[in-house]
């Protein structure tokens, strides 16, 4: 079946530094791809995508290039703030191919530090 | 505010018991899809319907059953419940299959 791996957490950055958060999948087919964000007490929430290989999905200075070839989905953002402090989901929808089972990586916890 | 609304916020109940979580999906949408949040398991899905038919389901325990009604809203069952079903359940919606999901703000169940 299909799988996402994202790297454990906590992350812990200092306000302005440079964010990666690694995510890699596995699956059939060609799946969109989510980074979702879910705020404490909140649900999740839609934070970019991208449909097919090497479209760039982008959103409020995160940004997160689909590789087909490396089958990954890494996050990025130049520069984090505080605010940004939440937990962040990798995902993929396969939509086609005879399944429609979204599959959810496990959540890495980010923490931004004044 | 996501537009998908899900009652009960909170709910409390004791192991055996049997509890009906609600969900009202974006205006528009046809995909109903249910997922278990937990510390230790992540978040799993359940089960998705469109349009009123299931087409798929996920980590879904035999006690748990769902239905989309021709309105398109959507009740999750829980049955013989058990302490290790306390966890956070929550109801997305999409347009369709592969479409970005729309969450709710999530039931918080606790079985005592």
């Amino acid at each position: 079946g299909n799988s996402v791996t994202q790297m454990e957490g906590p992350v812990t950055l200092s306000e302005e530094a440079f964010l990666t958060i690694n995510c890699t999948y596995t699956a059939t087919g060609y799946p969109s791809l989510f980074w979702y964000v879910q705020y404490p007490g909140e649900g999740l929430q839609l934070l970019l995508k991208a449909t097919k290989a090497d479209d760039k999905g982008s959103n409020k200075g995160f940004e997160a290039t689909y590789r087909k070839e490396t089958t990954s989905f890494h996050l990025e953002k130049g520069s984090v703030q505080v605010s940004d402090s939440a937990v962040y989901f990798c995902a993929l929808d396969p939509a086609s191919g005879g399944s429609y089972i979204p599959t959810f990586g496990r959540g890495t916890s980010l923490i931004v530090h004044p | 505010d996501s537009g998908v609304t899900q009652t009960p916020k909170h709910l409390i109940t004791a192991t055996g018991q049997r509890v009906t979580l609600r969900c009202s999906p974006r205006s528009g949408d046809l995909s109903v899809y249910w997922y278990q949040q937990s510390l230790d398991q992540g978040l799993q899905f359940l089960i998705q319907y469109y349009n009123g038919e299931e087409r798929a389901k996920g980590n879904i325990l035999e006690r748990f059953s769902a239905q989309q009604f021709p309105d398109l809203h959507s009740e999750l069952n829980l049955s013989s419940l058990e302490l290790g079903d306390s966890a956070l359940y929550f109801c997305a919606s999409s347009v369709g299959a592969g479409d970005e999901q729309f969450f709710g703000p999530g039931t918080r169940l606790t079985v005592l």
